[in-house]
């Protein structure tokens, strides 16, 4: 069975950096792309960034270039999203997707973590 | 970037009623196109992949069409588990844009 499980949500305040992280299992993690999308409290959902079997590709939304990393481990099934510079803007629940083997149909989702700026 | 834009943003029907959803984009498509719904406090599930194929485990009244620019979902019977919000999500190019979103309500 696909899991996908976020971590490292909390409350930071404007300009704090953090880290998320999202383990997976039930797949071989090498073998996928890996997205990150948040959500705001009442909003929509947004697609943030993702990252090529082997990190080698990484693509961003404009609103968090050159502030956010996202970066995976093979070796522990893992996925992470580095922010830095952190606005309230950026409150949401974020969420850990695993596309499809081809194309981004995102059909596995983790259950989300909350980033609260202020 | 591509622009999704979903109409209504939201939607009153009844249980056993025919809804239909639109999706359309500032660019052409092709079939890229997927549709997602989300109930409260949960992560969104895969509905409809490339425009119109089912995903595995979503029941047949649900069903996606259209190609280029505009796309729709259609409901065929509603039943009280699909109250819920549903997102449009272009994968034709980087970022890959979601809709705003339409909430689906109780009548």
């Amino acid at each position: 069975e696909v899991q996908l499980v976020e971590s490292g949500g909390d409350l930071v305040q404007p300009g704090g950096s953090l880290r998320l992280s999202c383990a997976a299992s039930g797949f071989t993690f090498s073998h996928y792309w890996m997205t990150w999308v948040r959500q705001a409290p009442g909003k929509g959902l947004e697609w943030v960034a993702n990252i090529k079997q082997d990190g080698s590709e990484k693509k961003y939304v404009d609103s968090v270039k050159g502030r956010f990393t996202i970066s995976r481990d093979n070796a522990q099934n893992s996925l992470y999203l580095q922010m830095n510079s952190l606005t309230a803007e950026d409150t949401a629940v974020y969420y850990c997707a695993r596309p499809a083997l081809i194309g981004e149909v995102l059909d596995y989702w983790g259950q989300g973590t909350l980033v609260t700026v202020s | 970037d591509i622009q999704m834009t979903q109409s209504p943003s939201s939607l009153s029907a009844s249980v056993g009623d025919r809804v239909t959803i639109t999706c359309r984009a500032s660019q052409t498509l092709g079939s890229f196109l997927n549709w997602y719904q989300q109930k409260s406090g949960k992560a969104p599930d895969l509905l409809i992949y490339a425009a119109s194929s089912l995903q595995t485990g979503v029941p047949s009244r649900f069903s996606g069409s259209g190609s280029g620019t505009d796309f729709t979902l259609t409901i065929s019977s509603l039943q009280p588990e699909d109250f819920a919000s549903y997102y449009c999500q272009q994968s034709r190019s980087h970022p890959y844009t979601f809709g705003q979103g339409t909430k689906l309500e109780i009548k």
